[in-house]
């Protein structure tokens, strides 16, 4: 079953701009992460937030997190065009042995020159 | 710098083929996992293992089966190839538990066509 859920599922915008998405999740969660994926390649892992945390930074990255609204925002400031990526939101759900990751479909950034 | 690293970047096979995606990781995790790529259904986990010689199915695994004989090494073997198994899939290894600021590490991705 899908966890994450993120909002828009595409955004443009112009370089130098404030890019915003969102992400809401349906059960309770230990973490929340953020990834990055190129077109065609690997995802990368940008960030991860805990439950009990509310914000935080990395760089030009800030992450909230809502767990009484069970939603989470990735901004990504002064966006450059190597910004433009998918981004998806992730979800931990335990499981025998591994934490397993619940991923979302993404948001298709494009930042525009 | 840490790797996850899958043999190919692009396959294609025919239907009916037996097919390994090998996956290697040289971290030391313990955790490893296979996803297929499709678009509109996301990242959907096919298996994943946990420990040499331990294995878990996840939420597709049907057509697959994974081998984990290594701590390394992570291979997703589709038995007999079908056309509805042409996806990207990825590879992807992480700690027992995240530390405080990392996730899953994941593979470039294999583009496999079944034709």
């Amino acid at each position: 079953s899908q966890q994450g859920e993120e909002d828009p599922q595409a955004l443009s915008i112009q370089e130098g701009e404030n890019a915003t998405m969102n992400c809401s999740y349906k059960t309770s969660i230990n973490n929340l992460q953020w990834y990055r994926q190129n077109s065609g390649r690997g995802l990368v892992h940008l960030i991860l937030i805990r439950s009990n945390e509310r914000e935080k930074h990395s760089g030009r990255l800030r992450v909230t997190l809502d767990t009484s609204k069970k939603s989470s925002s990735l901004l990504i400031t002064a966006s450059r065009a190597a910004d433009t990526a998918s981004y998806f939101c992730a979800t931990d759900r335990p499981l025998q042995g591994a934490q397993k990751l619940v991923f979302g479909q993404g948001t298709r950034l494009t930042i525009n020159p | 710098d840490v790797k996850v690293t899958q043999s190919s970047r692009y396959l294609v096979k025919r239907t009916g083929e037996k097919v390994f995606l090998e996956c290697v990781q040289d971290m030391d995790h313990e955790n490893m996992f296979w996803y297929r790529q499709d678009p509109g259904l996301g990242l959907r986990l096919i298996y994943f293992s946990y420990d040499v010689k331990m294995k878990e199915k996840g939420d597709i695994p049907e057509g697959y089966s994974v081998s984990r004989e290594k701590k390394e090494r992570f291979s997703l073997i589709l038995e007999s190839a079908s056309t509805n198994q042409t996806s990207m899939y990825l590879c992807a290894s992480s700690l027992i538990q995240p530390l405080y600021n990392y996730g899953y590490t994941f593979g470039s991705g294999t583009r496999l066509t079944v034709v």
